[in-house]
C-alpha cells in the first residue's frame, strides 16, 4: 500500500517568506510526528499528534512554526518569516500504536533552502 | 540529561568484525525501545523492536537492561551494506510520544 508522501520534496525560499508543507501519513494511522533535520544532525522532534488529543506542541522552536491536523489524516507544516537557520530536511511520519508497539513510517522528506 | 543518549562516533569497522553500539535512557519509566536505521540522505527505517527478553534477526540482536538503564545493538559479520546510522527510539507508554537518539554513525571497510 501506499506509504507516507510528503510534498514539495525540494523547496527553494527567501528569507522572510512563508512556507507551508505537506505530509499525507498512512491511511489508519492515528499518530503524526514531524521532525526537522539538519545536514549531519540527528532527528529534532517538533510535534506530534495523536487521535483527537492535544497535540504536543513542545518542540516547536519558536512561534513562526505552527502545524495542524485536518480530519485526524493530512498534516502541514507552517514557518512563517522563514529564516536561513530554517534550512533543513523536514521529515513526517506516521504510526498506529498497539500496546508497547510502535513502528513508525517516515515519508521521503521535504528539503527546505532558505536564500 | 538528555532523555536518550548515544555514541555518536563514527565506528569504523572492518568487513566481518562484530561491532556493538550502547543506548542509555534517563527514563525509568519506559517501556518500549526500538532501533531504527538511516542511511545517508535517507529517511530512517525500523531495524527492530527491543523486547525484555532479547531478541535476534538474524545477525542482528538487540539487548534491554531495564536496571542500567541501556540498550543494546550487536551486528555480527558486518557487511558492507550495514554502513548507516543507528538510532535508539524509546517510548515511555501508552499514547506517549516516542523519543529519538541523535544516532551512532557505522562504517564498514572493505
Amino acid at each position: 500500500g501506499a506509504g507516507v508522501s510528503q510534498s514539495p520534496s525540494n523547496k527553494v525560499t527567501e528569507k522572510g517568506k512563508d512556507v507551508e508543507l505537506r505530509c499525507d501519513p498512512i491511511s489508519g494511522h492515528t499518530a503524526l510526528y514531524w521532525y526537522r533535520q539538519s545536514l549531519g544532525q540527528g532527528l529534532e522532534f517538533l510535534i506530534y499528534f495523536q487521535g483527537n488529543s492535544a497535540p504536543d506542541k513542545s518542540g516547536l522552536p519558536s512561534d513562526r512554526f505552527s502545524a495542524e491536523r485536518t480530519g485526524g489524516s493530512v498534516s502541514t507544516l507552517t514557518i512563517q518569516r522563514t529564516q536561513q537557520e530554517d534550512s533543513a530536511v523536514y521529515l513526517c511520519a506516521s504510526s498506529w500504536t498497539s500496546g508497547s508497539q510502535e513502528t513508525q513510517y517516515f515519508g521521503p522528506g521535504t528539503r527546505l533552502l532558505v536564500l | 540529561r538528555k532523555e536518550v543518549e548515544q555514541d555518536p562516533g563514527p565506528f569504523n569497522v572492518p568487513e566481518g568484525a562484530t561491532v556493538a553500539f550502547n543506548c542509555t535512557y534517563s527514563n525509568s519509566a519506559s517501556q518500549s525501545f526500538f532501533w531504527y536505521r538511516q542511511d545517508c540522505r535517507k529517511e530512517p527505517k525500523l531495524l527492530m523492536s527491543v523486547y525484555s527478553s532479547g531478541n535476534e534477526d538474524g545477525r542482528f540482536t538487540a539487548q534491554l537492561n531495564r536496571a542500567s538503564q541501556y540498550i543494546s545493538l550487536l551486528i555480527r559479520d558486518s557487511k558492507l551494506s550495514d554502513s548507516a546510522t543507528y538510532l535508539c527510539v524509546v517510548r515511555k507508554g501508552g499514547y506517549q510520544k516516542v523519543t529519538f537518539g541523535t544516532g551512532t554513525k557505522l562504517q564498514v571497510i572493505p
